[in-house]
């Protein structure tokens, strides 16, 4: 089945700053490649996702980039502000989706 | 709000119990999830279902068990509790394929999760 794996664990950037976020998957199948912010006490929030026919996709101050042939993708906030700071899933899907461990994001103002 | 609705919102209790968890599903969304999070852990997928069917099985122990009824809803059915099934689970849905074999592109809507603590 389908791996994903997430670094970094942990992430603290200072107000202003960018973060980047990068997962690796091993399903060559998979084809959906969808973010999630999960705040302290709420389910997972989708952010921002990308199909495998694209490379890059953005809104606003987030972005998401998709390397098929290395099977990998990230995730980049840009001037990142205290309310960006929760966790963030990563995820890979052909049928059945597999998340990555988490990343927890500290934006300190 | 995502639309996806979860009762209870918080379930206390005993080893050796059973409990059932229950999830709506958004409007129009005919796909059910379920996935348990423990702490300080990542998203565990469980087992998805798609009007009424079984779709795919993730890491579900047996004595956990799950159905979709014919209004769309769902409930995980978790037995023989242990300290270690304390967690976060979550239901999440999604428009879903009629074909397992197609690939689609299945966003999903999580709700708010039921937070289980066996004692």
């Amino acid at each position: 089945g389908e791996n994903v794996e997430q670094h970094p664990s942990t992430l603290s950037v200072q107000e202003g700053d960018s973060a980047v976020i990068k997962c690796t998957y091993s399903d060559s199948a998979s084809n959906y490649f969808p973010w999630y912010k999960q705040e302290l006490g709420k389910g997972p929030q989708l952010i921002i996702d990308i199909r495998s026919n694209v490379g890059e996709k953005k809104d606003q101050r987030i972005a998401v980039t998709l390397n098929k042939t290395a099977k990998h993708f990230s995730l980049h906030i840009t001037e990142t502000q205290p309310e960006d700071s929760a966790v963030y899933f990563c995820a890979a899907s052909k049928n059945d989706m597999r998340f990555g461990a988490g990343t927890r994001l500290t934006v300190k103002p | 709000d995502s639309g996806v609705t979860q009762t209870p919102k918080h379930l206390i209790t005993a080893t050796g119990q059973r409990v059932t968890l229950r999830c709506s599903p958004r409007s129009g969304d005919l796909s059910v999830y379920w996935y348990q999070q423990s702490l300080d852990q990542g998203l565990q997928f469980l087992i998805q279902y798609y009007n009424g069917e079984e779709r795919a099985k993730g890491n579900i122990l047996e004595r956990f068990s799950a159905q979709q009824f014919p209004d769309l809803h769902s409930e995980l059915n978790l037995s023989s509790l242990e300290l270690g099934d304390s967690a976060l689970y979550f239901c999440a849905s999604s428009v879903g394929s009629p074909d397992s074999q197609v690939p689609y592109y299945n966003e999903q809507f999580f709700g708010p999760g039921t937070r289980l603590t066996v004692l």
